[in-house]
């Protein structure tokens, strides 16, 4: 079936760090790839997406890009700040959305 | 835009007792599902709606789990003859669904059940 793998947690950063989370997927068709964040005590929510191959989703200076040949979907940030602790989901949809196991980030100032 | 919102958001229950959700979707939004999470793991698909049909139910999802949506607006989460292992988080979440490809879910903040 559809399923998504992430990197393991915690990843503990410095602020200003590099930061990469490695996800890649298997899917019977062709899905679009999210990454979702949660931070403490709020719910799920939209980071970024992609709908097709080669496409990059950014946001709050995030990105991914979505590599069919690799089935690969990284996130990465130059530069991350303390704010950005919380916990980040790697999913695909195709017809519904699976997600992967999270991946908590701390990022220590 | 009110958000989706889910009601309660805890409850406690002996084992062996029945449980309902609710969740109300965002108004415009067709598609609603239901997910379970447990500590340190992502959302597992349970089931989703798109209006009042249930499309799709995972087969993980034993006879005592049903969902429903009856005008296609809010939907509800029961649990029958609740067991320990059904202590999690139950997650709703809705989409416009008019372009699945490109909508992402929109979540509540969920139900935390613990059976004691």
């Amino acid at each position: 079936g559809d399923s998504v793998t992430q990197m393991e947690g915690p990843v503990t950063l410095s602020e200003e760090a590099f930061l990469t989370i490695n996800c890649t997927y298997t899917a019977t068709g062709y899905p679009s790839l999210f990454w979702y964040v949660q931070y403490p005590g709020e719910g799920l929510q939209l980071l970024l997406k992609a709908t097709k191959a080669d496409d990059k989703g950014s946001n709050k200076g995030f990105e991914a890009t979505y590599r069919k040949e690799t089935t690969s979907f990284h996130l990465e940030k130059g530069s991350v700040q303390v704010s950005d602790s919380a916990v980040y989901f790697c999913a695909l949809f195709l017809f519904k959305t699976i997600f992967g196991a999270g991946t908590r980030l701390f990022v220590k100032a | 835009d009110t958000g989706v919102s889910q009601n309660p958001r805890h409850k406690i229950t002996k084992r062996g007792q029945n449980v309902t959700f609710r969740c109300d979707p965002i108004s415009e939004h067709n598609r609603l599902y239901w997910y379970r999470q447990t500590l340190g793991q992502g959302p597992e698909f349970l089931t989703y709606f798109q209006n009042e049909a249930q499309l799709e139910k995972s087969r993980l999802l034993s006879d005592r789990f049903s969902a429903e949506r009856p005008k296609g607006s809010f939907s509800t989460l029961e649990i029958q003859r609740t067991e320990q292992g059904d202590s999690a988080m139950y997650l709703c979440a809705s989409s416009p669904g008019t372009d699945s490809y490109n909508s992402p879910l929109h979540f509540g903040n969920g139900t935390r059940l613990t059976v004691t």
